[in-house]
């Protein structure tokens, strides 16, 4: 099962760009990543999923780079709102096999 | 999209009763559901699969008798905590994939809090 890693925390100012960036070194071929959100007392919800490249959606985009061993979470102007915890996930996409989640990143947007 | 529905969101219970949460897949058949608990400012940590008509497997240091699962049909699953102690209580997730493929994301549902007196 692919580990991830990211930081713990980070800060941000409403209207920035943040970039939140997840190490999985042993990620399998099959294995897709996939972002999460999650507020307070709330289950995860889905920002955004890749394979490689880039995947871009209307909340987020998604960088993979080619050995797919980390990916980055790019969130343009954010709000407020955006405070929450970010985890990413890797797994099979189809098997269904499952999903354990790392730490998670604080994400913490100030006025 | 699809919605996964948890019932209830809140409970609260005293030491040594037992609380059933349901967990349901409204729009899409689950032949697989996946349970966690969280503590506060931690990450999810999973519990157990459940697998719709057979038994529901669990991690390492999860206790199947304390944390029963039942997965009936293919659109609910429940989590009973029996005899709960004040060290059960957390807000637990569950979680589900459309058995028929699609998208292949993982819907969770709003969570259900419990708290043991």
């Amino acid at each position: 099962l692919a580990k991830t890693t990211q930081p713990i925390s980070m800060d941000s100012y409403e209207g920035q760009e943040v970039n939140i960036t997840c190490s999985h070194n042993n990620i399998a071929t099959n294995d897709y990543i996939t972002w999460y959100q999650q507020f307070p007392s709330q289950g995860p919800r889905f920002i955004i999923q890749g394979y490689k490249t880039k995947v871009t959606n209307e909340v987020a985009s998604l960088f993979i780079p080619a050995d797919r061993k980390s990916s980055t979470l790019s969130l343009p102007r954010v709000s407020l709102s955006d405070t929450a915890v970010y985890y990413c996930l890797v797994g099979d996409r189809y098997n269904f096999n499952k999903f354990y989640f790392g730490s998670g990143t604080k994400l913490n947007v100030k006025p | 999209g699809a919605v996964v529905s948890q019932h209830p969101s809140r409970v609260i219970c005293k030491s040594g009763t037992s609380v059933k949460i349901e967990c349901r897949s409204l729009d899409f058949q689950a032949t697989t559901m996946f349970w966690y608990r969280q503590f506060p400012k931690q990450s999810l940590m999973l519990m157990a699969t459940s697998n719709e008509g057979s038994k529901a497997t669990y991690e390492q240091g999860v206790e199947k008798d304390k944390f029963l699962i039942n997965h009936a049909s293919l659109t609910l699953s429940t989590l009973t905590v029996t005899s709960a102690h004040p060290e059960d209580s957390s807000f637990y997730i569950c979680s589900a994939r459309d058995s028929s493929g699609g998208s292949g994301e993982l819907f969770f549902g709003e969570g259900s809090r419990l708290t043991v007196l």
